[in-house]
């Protein structure tokens, strides 16, 4: 139980196309999801809390207006990157906790490469 | 887990060895630890939990270590295996917060 699946695992776009990532929580509900990102060779850095029905809360450093985040229902977050340049090219990844008491799942990740 | 930094540390070790992967957390606060295993390419795998009223917690083939006096965390990992090789990352949460903080991660890399 507690499946979070990405889509796309791997996206390859000019520079200046904006990107839409997808995270959905499979078997169970989740008022919130995360958004993170992860450069080569290092750890996570959380980007957003996704809230179902309200703003998402950004970390510092974070542009919203870059990194447009979408919870419209219980079992989907989106991310989509805005007029993406070759800088944001990273791996992103989205994790959901089933309840308040267990530990966030994580998907599988989306590898975003901007030529 | 503390800042992260621009180099992952490396452990190798044989096949059938004891594995120990060591983390240090800076938050004094915390009362939530957990280890993720992330192979190539793919998000974090829940590995163990632990909470802060417990100095140890045994799983299959793994036990985490709590020392809340010196804010260590550490993994064993008992009789390693090839598909144990990945990046391995603690992380920590404080009650009445929802957001995890990640260690640097440590690559484990296990030979036949």
């Amino acid at each position: 139980g507690a499946v979070v699946s990405q889509h796309p695992s791997w996206v390859i776009c000019k520079s200046g196309t904006s990107v839409k990532i997808e995270c959905r929580s499979l078997d169970f509900q989740a008022t919130t999801m995360f958004w993170y990102r992860q450069f080569p060779k290092q750890s996570l850095m959380l980007m957003a809390t996704s809230n179902e029905g309200s703003k998402a809360t950004y970390e510092q450093g974070v542009e919203k207006d870059k990194f447009l985040i979408n919870h419209a229902s219980l079992t989907l977050s989106t991310l989509t990157v805005t007029s993406a340049h070759p800088e944001d090219s990273s791996f992103y990844i989205c994790s959901a906790c089933p309840t308040g008491n267990q530990p966030q799942h994580f998907g599988d990740g989306t590898r975003l490469s901007i030529l | 887990g503390e800042s992260v930094g621009l180099h992952l540390p490396t452990l190798s070790v044989q096949e059938g060895d004891n594995s120990i992967i060591n983390c240090a957390y800076s938050n004094s606060a915390s009362d939530y630890f957990i280890w993720y295993k992330q192979e190539s390419g793919k998000g974090p795998q829940f590995i163990i939990d632990i909470r802060s009223n417990m100095d140890k917690r045994q799983g299959q083939r793994v036990t985490v270590l709590l020392n809340k006096t010196v804010k260590h965390l550490s993994l064993q990992i008992a009789a390693t295996q090839p598909g144990d090789s990945a990046v391995y990352f603690c992380a920590d949460l404080s009650w009445g917060y929802s957001t995890l903080t990640f260690g640097k991660g440590t690559m484990l890399l296990v030979s036949p």
